[in-house]
């Protein structure tokens, strides 16, 4: 199906466990982001992509690694889960200029749970 | 550090009122001030707001920018229980591809 989707939906783990959440979009968009949203703060960036290859550091990177491989695919890796890392994350694509220069689309959010 | 204040946090309004939703920000070389509505899941785009005094509308969602006051609202009219939701204001400045956002207003539309 065409779009941006998210997988899991839903995920608990552990603290200290690696947790990778998966993003993908069928529209070629060359920019795709990941947020985090969290109550009283927001939806805040934790990487984004300019393009296949290309990855950029945003407000709260620290503790999640990004990769970007081929256009389509955006995945974001927990690399040791804290608990401070449970939130629901939204993954978001848009086409050249990103956001500021074209709407924005959102996936359906991964709710990420750490035990 | 750019930043994006909404007002109020929260609004509970009757069905048919009219709304209007604030938005102030500080940012850096600005270039857009863009609005989404969230309802339980993803945030949905609303409007893109690059110049200042042009109304954008669709339906009975209204939107205006004063980049002069670094301010943009939202208005809703005739509201209707679908209108309940967050709605976000998000600000990017020129050269930067990520979008700062405000907290949210959250409607909530009664009967």
């Amino acid at each position: 199906d065409a779009g941006i989707t998210q997988s899991p939906r839903y995920k608990i783990t552990e603290t200290g466990r690696q947790v990778t959440l998966m993003c993908h979009q069928t529209w070629s968009h060359s920019y795709m982001f990941w947020y985090r949203q969290d109550l009283g703060h927001g939806l805040r960036l934790i990487y984004y992509s300019a393009a296949a290859d290309i990855t950029d550091k945003g407000e709260v990177p620290d503790g999640y690694v990004v990769s970007r491989s081929k256009t389509e695919n955006f995945p974001l890796t927990l690399e040791s889960a804290t608990r401070s890392q449970t939130s629901v994350y939204f993954c978001a694509s848009s086409g050249r200029g990103g956001h500021g220069n074209t709407e924005a689309f959102f996936g359906q959010g991964t709710r990420l749970t750490v035990v | 550090e750019d930043k994006v204040v909404q007002s109020p946090l929260s609004l509970v309004v009757h069905e048919g009122d009219t709304v209007t939703l604030n938005c102030s920000y500080e940012v850096t070389n600005f270039r857009s001030l863009l609005w989404y509505k969230q309802e339980k899941k993803a945030p949905t785009f609303l409007f893109m707001l690059t110049s200042s005094g042009i109304e954008k509308k669709s339906g009975r969602l209204s939107s205006i920018l004063d980049k002069k006051e670094l301010f943009s609202i939202l208005n809703i009219t005739a509201t209707q229980t679908g209108d309940s939701a967050v709605y976000l204001c998000a600000v990017a400045g020129a050269g930067s591809y990520q979008l700062t956002f405000g907290k949210g207003t959250k409607l909530s539309v009664i009967p």
